[in-house]
């Protein structure tokens, strides 16, 4: 089956770090752009990251320059977002991404299946 | 990055058509053919439904529909059905300082 599978998440205290990670399975995910979204408790969709194919080094919103950072290991598949100096507003259900092919940007045809971040003390 | 703006809600009765607005900047959705729109249902996965304004993904019905004006994007739900009533993002491409920025999102209710 193809598919995200995503983990990682959990409760983390302010200031600190989380690494989540996303897999996929049937598929390679040499082949594709993977992007991070995010959600709030009740909010909309946040664009976080963008993860080039050629290794190029990835875009980040601004909201999260800085402290994310995205990357990838092609022989495991996977996909990771290391978070540091989190904060509240950093709590939300993170979600991966791959981007269609053939599809000149912004067309994610295939999501993980989410993960929550909780950050509190 | 500022969010695309959307209306925070909309509806319309089975059958009817219901028509979304996205609305950005020279800089994002009026600059670039690379707007999609998702949809949403309660505690699920955002799903593609259109991409580069106007294209559908394989198995997307063709009640849905996408079209751009300048710097404002549009969803059209037409044949409105139960199963339609969902949130509804955009997302636009916005180049090297902004390169991609969902909208704020519009709850559709089908009445």
């Amino acid at each position: 089956e193809v598919q995200l599978v995503q983990s990682g998440g959990g409760l983390v205290q302010p200031g600190g770090s989380l690494r989540l990670s996303c897999v996929a399975s049937g598929f390679s995910l040499s082949s594709y752009e993977i992007n991070w979204v995010r959600q709030a408790p009740g909010k909309g969709l946040e664009w976080l990251s963008y993860n080039y194919v050629d290794g190029s080094p990835p875009k980040y919103a601004n909201s999260v320059k800085g402290r994310f950072t995205a990357s990838r290991d092609s022989p495991r598949n996977s996909v990771f977002l290391q978070m540091s100096s989190l904060t509240a507003e950093d709590s939300a259900t993170y979600y991966c991404a791959r981007e269609m092919l053939a599809c000149g940007g912004d067309c994610y045809d295939l999501w993980g299946q989410g993960i929550l971040v909780t950050v509190s003390s | 990055q500022s969010a695309l703006t959307q209306p925070p809600s909309a509806s319309g009765s089975p059958g009817q058509s219901v028509t979304i607005s996205c609305t950005g900047t020279s800089s994002d959705v009026g600059a670039y053919n690379f707007v999609s729109w998702y949809q949403q249902h309660p505690g699920k996965v955002p799903k593609l439904l259109i991409f580069e304004v106007n294209k559908r993904p394989s198995g997307v019905p063709d009640r849905f529909s996408g079209s751009k004006s300048g710097n404002t994007a549009s969803l059209t739900v037409s044949g409105l059905q139960a199963e339609d009533e969902a949130d509804y993002y955009c997302s636009a491409h916005g180049g090297s300082n902004n390169f991609y920025v969902f909208g704020s999102g519009t709850k559709v209710s089908v009445l």
